[in-house]
């Protein structure tokens, strides 16, 4: 049972683009939400995060929207950059003591220049 | 200087074997994990451990046996391999519990055959 969901496996955007990646959960419990870039052969490093709290959190191209009622967020790279080609996952904490993360599959975003 | 680092890198083995993956941190963080990624490219928790202690341990096979030595390392080790063990691991740290920050490692791929 996926409680993260990432549905377009891929994105393909033109550089100088906003790219928009998706992300659907379905535990009303969920917190705090984080988004991760992948490249290959690396581990996922942490990009930016949003406690739900907040509806938007904005870092330099990077901005998470969060809406809680349709339990949806979304990351906006703008603009995007051959850079910022890479596996990009979503990730959501159940909250209290733990820190365990729960991961959606990963959204592929390529960046053509 | 690696923030967090896991060896091998590779691993290849025969089914029934023992192996072992070594994971170490120089951040100073309290909270280690283990994270699998699967085939299907789902990033899953398999367990936390917070200053030395076992704090989470989810559905995973006993063949597979973590050992915190001290707050710095998390090692795993796994008997007798099996060809579904074949994945992606990832080791991880944070601050402490509830801290979500993660850093990964850059990952082992454990290839059983």
């Amino acid at each position: 049972d996926q409680q993260v969901k990432q549905n377009s496996p891929s994105l393909s955007v033109q550089e100088g683009r906003i790219s928009i990646l998706n992300c659907d959960y379905t535990n009303s419990m969920f917190d705090y939400f984080l988004w991760y870039k992948k490249y290959p052969a690396e581990g996922p490093t942490f990009l930016i995060s949003i406690s739900s709290i907040k509806d938007k959190n904005e870092d330099g191209r990077f901005t998470v929207f969060l809406n809680k009622s349709a339990k949806h967020l979304s990351l906006h790279i703008v603009p995007s950059q051959p850079g910022d080609s890479a596996v990009y996952f979503c990730a959501a904490s159940p909250g209290g003591s733990q820190g365990n993360l729960i991961f959606g599959k990963g959204t592929k975003l390529s960046v053509k220049p | 200087d690696t923030a967090v680092s896991q060896t091998p890198k590779y691993l290849v083995t025969q089914m029934g074997n023992d192996k072992s993956i070594k994971c170490e941190q120089n951040l100073g963080h309290d909270t280690m994990y283990w994270y699998k990624q699967d085939s299907k490219k789902f990033l899953k928790i398999m367990f936390s451990y917070n200053n030395k202690e076992l704090i989470i341990n989810e559905t995973v096979p006993n063949r597979f046996s973590p050992k915190s030595p001290d707050k710095a390392h998390l090692n795993l080790h796994i008997n007798s391999l099996e060809l579904g063990d074949s994945a992606v691991y990832f080791c991880a740290s944070s601050q402490g519990e509830g801290q979500y920050g993660y850093t990964f490692g850059s990952g082992t791929r454990l290839t059983v055959v």
